[in-house]
């Protein structure tokens, strides 16, 4: 198996821009996809195949993709953004997935 | 409109099973691979398995395999996940997604396993 890495927490300001980065070897070669959880709630998708933005998701939400490494990008951040992170990729059969460590965003 | 209701879970003891169940609503069911996650209390996100449109592939995490079992029945539109040799560290909410990278997700059911 592998692993993804993601920085435990990062914290930003209402309306500055939040940067959480996934890490890991298959990233180089397969999608990474993130997901955001609300406290209480069920994850929901935001990013998938690294860039694309499922409909009704903000366009404040971005994701980008160089080398092993992923970035899921929120400008103008918002106190709703309080959440906990995670990224998700696949192994190189692409079937069989792993999560991301998680990242808790902290609106201060 | 997308809906993913899971059910089955509950308190049981070690060595006990345990089988959940997900109905899915508001897609094609037999169009998409099923995925199930859980998450243990104050942890983060953990892939389970899943399984192919027909039921002809599943995969697993290596700590579940041969203690549990995905399979569907497109025709009920229905997830399942027979759990046995249940133990402590299975204890999650458990929760059912559509597709190979969980586009939409159900709310979750827990389990618990406890003496």
């Amino acid at each position: 198996s592998f692993e993804l890495t993601q920085p435990p927490s990062v914290s930003v300001s209402p309306g500055q821009t939040a940067r959480i980065t996934c890490s890991g070897d298959p990233l180089s070669k397969q999608y990474g996809h993130w997901y955001q959880q609300r406290p209480g709630q069920a994850p929901m998708l935001v990013i998938y195949k690294d860039t694309e933005r499922p409909s009704g998701i903000p366009e404040r939400f971005s994701g980008s993709s160089s080398g092993s490494t992923v970035t899921l990008t929120i400008s103008g951040v918002q106190a709703e953004d309080e959440a906990d992170y995670y990224c998700l990729s696949a192994d190189s059969s692409s079937v069989f997935y792993v999560f991301g460590t998680g990242t808790r965003v902290t609106v201060l | 409109e997308v809906q993913l209701v899971e059910s089955g879970g509950g308190l049981v003891q070690p060595g006990g099973s345990l089988r959940l169940s997900c109905a899915a609503s508001g897609f094609t069911f037999n169009d998409f691979w099923m995925t199930w996650v859980r998450q243990a209390p104050g942890k983060g996100l953990e892939w389970v398995a899943n399984i192919k449109q027909d039921g002809s592939e599943r995969y697993y995490v290596d700590s579940v395999k041969g203690r549990f079992t995905i399979s569907r029945d497109n025709a009920k539109n229905s997830l399942y996940l027979q759990m046995n040799s249940l133990r402590g560290d299975d204890t999650a909410v458990y929760y059912c997604a559509s597709g190979a990278v969980a586009t939409y997700w159900g709310q979750g059911t827990l389990v618990t396993v406890s003496p």
